[in-house]
């Protein structure tokens, strides 16, 4: 069965300093892999996917994230963080039966 | 377009009570799906549906009924709601498998069964 670990359940980090999510995943064939963002008392939005090709993906909000096959993961970064980034991060993984697997989520506070 | 709307954004029920929340897209998805989002878990899948008149259990269906008459709906039903449903529910809809995949996400229901 697909599973996604989000290890990290809350970070702190200063506004302008480096992002580096963590996401470990499960899955037996080539994956289809997100990560979503969830702002206080919203839905979820996409910020980037990963389906195939180049192992290094560009979303939005000027976030990427890195699929790395041998460590089965795909870490969300950001080089320099705005307070406007703190909200909950949703990594997940898919495939071909069309249902996606969730991790519990990342939670981001910044401060000044 | 609307993208996917749901109602109510707010209720409260008492146990054994029942009631539909609604969920809508206006982008002809196929596939649409429910969760629940509960502290330290995630999102669990309840539900979801990849046509009008099809669908399928998810992760967690006990409790909850589906169906899937029009494109554009998917209510979720609680036939005896329980505090164990306390949660906030999101309703999600995407091309399917066969498109980009990405799924839409509505803003969500807050449920609190007391």
């Amino acid at each position: 069965a697909q599973s996604v670990t989000q290890p990290d359940i809350h970070i702190t980090v200063s506004e302008g300093a480096s992002l580096e999510l963590r996401c470990n995943y499960s899955y037996g064939a080539t994956p289809y892999l997100f990560w979503y963002v969830q702002s206080p008392g919203q839905g979820l939005q996409l910020l980037l996917k990963y389906f195939s090709g180049d192992t290094l993906v560009q979303g939005i909000k000027g976030f990427e994230a890195e699929f790395k096959r041998s460590q089965s993961s795909f870490n969300l970064r950001k080089p320099s963080v705005h307070w406007s980034d703190a909200a909950e991060y949703f990594c997940a993984v898919g495939g071909g039966n069309e249902k996606l697997t969730f991790g519990t989520g990342t939670r981001l506070t910044i401060i000044p | 377009n609307a993208g996917v709307t749901q109602t109510p954004k707010f209720q409260v029920l008492k146990t054994g009570q029942s009631m539909t929340l609604q969920c809508a897209q206006d982008m002809n998805h196929e596939y649409m799906s429910w969760y629940r989002q509960d502290p330290g878990m995630g999102l669990r899948l309840i539900h979801y549906s990849v046509g009008a008149g099809i669908t399928d259990q998810g992760e967690v269906p006990n409790g909850y009924n589906v169906s899937r008459s029009t494109t554009e709906d998917f209510p979720l039903r609680l036939l005896s709601a329980a505090p164990s449903q306390t949660s906030v529910y999101f309703c999600a809809s995407s091309y399917g498998v066969s498109k980009s995949y990405e799924q839409y996400f509505g803003p969500g229901t807050r449920l609190t069964v007391t």
